[in-house]
């Protein structure tokens, strides 16, 4: 799996929109962009996951740049339920039941 | 909707000791993963199974071993018990061995003293 990098960690202000950013600059064309949080101590939330179009659902938006080598996920109107870390993970699902593979992910805390 | 169900949520055991954790996927889902998360770290990979076979294997120590069964539940054994098991173990399902995405429980807190 490639591997990625983010901010260690971001603020933002309830009500605003939360973007964080994910480099997955070795990503290879059947990987995929997936997104996972977890909130303190409860098992981890699938978000979304892309593989070179925008997604949208109704958590999030993922925005992938045209080389795929970068992304970012959105959460449009942050509340305090969405303080947690918030993995960006690179993987091919073809590859049969892998396991995940978490970085150090991006500790988000929404101020109030 | 159904969640996964993990049991039991805490478990203290001593060092040396076994120890039994079980996992319920969501119903018909066919893939069981699960993950070792100790104190302030992030989420390890340890094994998975589909369709009662084991598919991925992680860092998982040869302590340990896990199965899945025919009604797909699974079970993660642990032997000879040390202080530094200590952790949250997460079980996660899937529907099919593609695993776009993963459900996870909500964890069983092990500590070993």
């Amino acid at each position: 799996d490639a591997k990625t990098t983010q901010p260690p960690s971001m603020d933002c202000a309830e009500g605003r929109a939360a973007n964080l950013p994910c480099n997955h600059s070795t990503i290879s064309g059947n990987e995929y962009v997936y997104w996972y949080r977890q909130i303190h101590s409860q098992g981890p939330q699938y978000i979304i996951h892309g593989l070179k179009n925008n997604e949208t659902n109704e958590m999030a938006s993922l925005i992938i740049t045209e080389d795929r080598k970068s992304s970012t996920l959105i959460l449009p109107h942050a509340t305090l339920r969405d303080t947690a870390v918030y993995y960006c993970i690179v993987r091919n699902p073809g590859g049969g039941a892998d396991g995940l593979t978490f970085g150090k992910g991006t500790h988000l805390i929404i101020q109030p | 909707a159904a969640g996964v169900i993990q049991s039991p949520r805490h478990l203290i055991k001593e060092k040396r000791e076994t120890a039994t954790l079980k996992c319920y996927p969501i119903p018909r889902h066919d893939t069981v993963y699960w993950y070792q998360q100790g104190p302030g770290q992030d989420p390890q990979f340890l094994i998975s199974f589909y369709e009662k076979m084991q598919s991925d294997k992680g860092s998982i120590p040869d302590r340990f071993s896990a199965q899945q069964f025919s009604d797909y539940h699974s079970e993660l054994n642990m032997s000879s018990l040390e202080l530094g098991d200590s952790a949250l173990y997460f079980c996660a399902s899937s529907l099919g061995s593609g695993g776009y995405e993963q459900y996870f429980g909500p964890g069983t807190r092990l500590t070993v003293t």
